[in-house]
C-alpha cells in the first residue's frame, strides 16, 4: 500500500536560517511523484514542488529545494533562508492511481503534516 | 495562470438546507476534484472527475452530490448534510502533469 510519513508534527526555525523538513514514503509502483504543499491558517493548499520518480537531479523551486533519496525513500524539503511567512502546515503528497467507475485516475495520498513556525 | 476559484468562502447553513458550493478554472485541467479537510488533518479525497466524467466515488455519503457542468466548472450540492460535515472543502485541477492546483477553500459549518 502507498504511505507518506510525516514525523516531526511542529518545526521551530529562526527567520532567515534554513529549516528541513522530513518526508518517507512507501510504494511499489516503479513510476510515482512526490509533491510538497503550503497550508497558512487562511486554508489554501499552495503547491511548492515536484519531484518525480525517474528525475536524476534533485528539484528546486527558488528557496524551495527537494533532497531525494530514492534507496531510503526519502523526500524532504529544504527551506533556505526562512521568512516570517513560511510559518503555515507544510504536506508531502504523493501520486497513486485510484480506481473507481468510471475508471482509473492520479490522486494524491498525504501524509499527516508538519507546522512549521518561523521565529522573528 | 494557476488560478482556481471557490464560492462561497464560508457558508454556514442548517441540516435541512440545501446548498451549492462552486469551483471554477481557467487552466484547460482535464481532471478536478472534491476534498474535505477537518482541521489539523490532512485533506481526504471526495470525488474525481476526468473530462467531466465522474472517475472516483470514495464511498461519499449521498447528501453529497458532485456536478461538473463543463470542464471549467465543477459543483458540489449539499442536502440534509449533518454537523459533523462542517470541515474545509477544497477543489483542485490537475493537468498532464499531474500536479494538482487548489482553490481557495470554502469554510462550512453546518448547524
Amino acid at each position: 500500500a502507498q504511505k507518506i510519513t510525516q514525523t516531526q508534527p511542529g518545526m521551530f526555525v529562526q527567520e532567515k536560517e534554513a529549516v528541513t523538513l522530513d518526508c518517507t514514503y512507501d510504494t511499489s509502483d516503479p513510476s510515482y511523484g512526490l509533491f510538497w504543499y503550503k497550508q497558512p491558517s487562511s486554508g489554501e493548499m499552495i503547491f511548492l514542488i515536484y519531484q518525480g520518480s525517474y528525475d536524476q537531479q534533485n528539484a528546486t523551486e527558488g528557496r524551495y529545494s527537494l533532497n531525494f533519496q530514492k534507496a531510503r525513500k526519502s523526500a524532504n524539503l529544504v527551506i533556505s533562508a526562512s521568512q516570517l511567512g513560511d510559518s503555515a502546515m507544510y504536506f508531502c503528497a504523493m501520486r497513486v492511481i485510484g480506481w473507481g467507475s468510471g475508471g482509473s485516475n492520479y490522486k494524491l495520498t498525504f501524509g499527516k503534516g508538519t507546522l512549521l513556525t518561523v521565529n522573528p | 495562470d494557476t488560478e482556481v476559484t471557490q464560492t462561497p468562502k464560508h457558508l454556514v447553513m442548517g441540516m435541512t438546507n440545501k446548498k451549492s458550493l462552486k469551483c471554477e478554472q481557467h487552466m484547460g485541467h482535464r481532471a478536478m476534484y472534491w476534498y474535505k479537510q477537518k482541521a489539523k488533518k490532512p485533506p481526504e479525497l471526495m470525488f474525481v472527475y476526468s473530462y467531466e466524467k465522474l472517475s472516483i466515488n470514495e464511498s461519499v455519503p449521498s447528501r453529497f452530490s458532485p456536478e461538473c457542468p463543463n470542464s471549467s466548472l465543477l459543483n458540489l450540492h449539499l442536502h440534509a448534510l449533518q454537523p459533523e460535515d462542517s470541515a474545509l472543502y477544497l477543489c483542485a485541477s490537475g493537468g498532464s502533469t499531474d500536479t494538482q492546483y487548489f482553490g481557495p477553500g470554502t469554510r462550512l459549518t453546518v448547524l
